[in-house]
């Protein structure tokens, strides 16, 4: 059974900072490494799909590096903004479904 | 385009009884979730389909049923509500599971 752990729980930085999310999964044997974003009481929002087959992906101030063979992924922010602050979650793909970890509660202050 | 919408966004229901939970995309997609997020327990696959007529149970099935007689829509029951169930519930579809899933707003529910 895929198990997927994100380290921190939570993470308080001041505006401006760059930082790494982590995402770690048991079962390698994944389709694609998906990071989400969710806002308190929304639902979530997807950042960054990264393949099987790639490394990482970027968009914009976000990049998300994926390691199979070690069964971890990063989130990187550069430059965090007081908008960047939510919950970012990542999940692994199997055949059929997602499992996500319990998520990274990110708060920037101005 | 809607994307994925789910009704209703709120619900109080008293043990013991029934509801049904609907929701609905407009992006024919093929694959759709049914979660529930718990604090501290994350986000749960309840059931899902990977497309129309089909169903399927994922991690946590006990005490709920699904439909997914349309293609665009997928329906999620509860036929007699426990306060265990009291929970934040999310429907996701996307093309295929290689695709990138998108959300819906949520429903939450409380049952007393």
């Amino acid at each position: 059974k895929q198990e997927v752990t994100q380290i921190p729980a939570a993470l308080s930085v001041p505006e401006g900072e760059n930082l790494v999310l982590n995402c770690s999964f048991t079962d390698s044997a994944i389709y694609n490494l998906q990071w989400f974003r969710q806002d308190p009481g929304k639902g979530l929002t997807s950042l960054l799909l990264i393949q099987s087959s790639q490394r990482e992906q970027t968009s914009g101030r976000l990049n998300a590096s994926l390691d199979k063979s070690s069964g971890r992924s990063t989130l990187y922010i550069a430059a965090s903004q007081p908008g960047d602050s939510a919950t970012y979650l990542c999940a692994a793909s199997g055949y059929s479904t997602l499992t996500f970890g319990k998520g990274t509660m990110l708060l920037v202050s101005p | 385009n809607a994307g994925v919408t789910q009704t209703p966004k709120f619900r109080v229901l008293k043990t013991g009884q029934s509801m049904t939970l609907l929701c609905a995309q407009d992006m024919n997609h093929e694959y759709m979730y049914w979660y529930r997020q718990d604090p501290g327990m994350g986000l749960r696959l309840i059931h899902y389909s990977v497309g129309e007529g089909t169903t399927a149970k994922g991690e946590v099935p006990d005490g709920y049923n699904v439909s997914r007689l349309k293609k665009q829509n997928f329906l999620l029951g509860l036929e007699s509500a426990a306060p265990s169930q009291t929970s934040v519930y999310f429907c996701a579809s996307s093309l295929v599971v290689v695709n990138e899933q998108f959300f819906g707003p949520g429903t939450r529910l409380t049952v007393l």
